[in-house]
């Protein structure tokens, strides 16, 4: 079946540094690769998406990759800082474009 | 900041009980959809709508059931709450007319049967 795996499910940083989470997708037909940010006691919130048309996108401190013929992605953020810290979703369309597959999250810790 | 709200947002019941969990909207999105999430964090589909008098199951098998009487109201039901109900619920919409299905996530609703 349709499938998004996430890794690592876990990721601790320096204040600083950079951060990396990847996912692949199993569905080809998959078009549409959001990234959500959840934190305590809220619910996930989009900080970043990326088409199938295209390969990279930037919004400041997070980038976000795409490799079709891979069927994978990435989330880039450089510079964390502690308010980066939080649980972090990929997606993918599912083969009807009618839903999202979430990804098991990535608990991301930022320590100053 | 998207206008989807969850009400009650944390909620402590015992066994047997009826529960009704709620989520509005103001946005106009026709696409609404429940969510799951357990302790380990993951998301999962349980209910979804396409609009007014539509409701589908989603992936995950749920006892709870849902109505959509309203666009703007998508209320979630247990008849009889047991303590496997336990877990955090999201509510989300979004906008068909759009073409890629970015949703939009209310804040949740923590739910404990004891």
């Amino acid at each position: 079946g349709e499938n998004v795996e996430q890794h690592p499910s876990t990721l601790s940083v320096q204040e600083g540094d950079s951060a990396v989470i990847k996912c692949t997708y199993s569905d080809s037909a998959s078009n549409y690769f959001p990234w959500y940010k959840q934190e305590l006691g809220k619910g996930p919130q989009l900080i970043i998406d990326i088409r199938s048309n295209v390969g990279e996108k930037k919004d400041q401190r997070i980038a976000v990759t795409l490799n079709k013929t891979a069927k994978h992605f990435s989330l880039h953020i450089t510079e964390t800082q502690p308010e980066d810290s939080a649980v972090y979703f990929c997606a993918a369309t599912n083969q009807a474009g009618t839903a999202l597959i979430f990804g098991k999250g990535t608990t991301l810790s930022v320590s100053s | 900041e998207a206008d989807i709200y969850q009400t009650p947002r944390y909620l402590v019941i015992g066994t047997g009980k009826k529960i009704t969990l709620e989520c509005s909207q103001t946005m106009g999105h026709d696409k609404m959809y429940w969510y799951q999430q357990d302790p380990g964090m993951e998301l999962h589909l349980i209910h979804y709508s396409y609009g007014v008098n539509s409701t589908e199951k989603g992936d995950l098998s749920s006892e709870s059931t849902v109505s959509r009487i309203r666009t703007e109201h998508f209320p979630l039901t247990l008849e009889s709450a047991r303590p496997s109900h336990t877990s955090q619920y999201l509510c989300a919409s979004s906008n068909p007319g759009t073409a890629y299905n970015e949703q939009f996530f209310g804040p949740g609703t923590r739910l404990t049967v004891l």
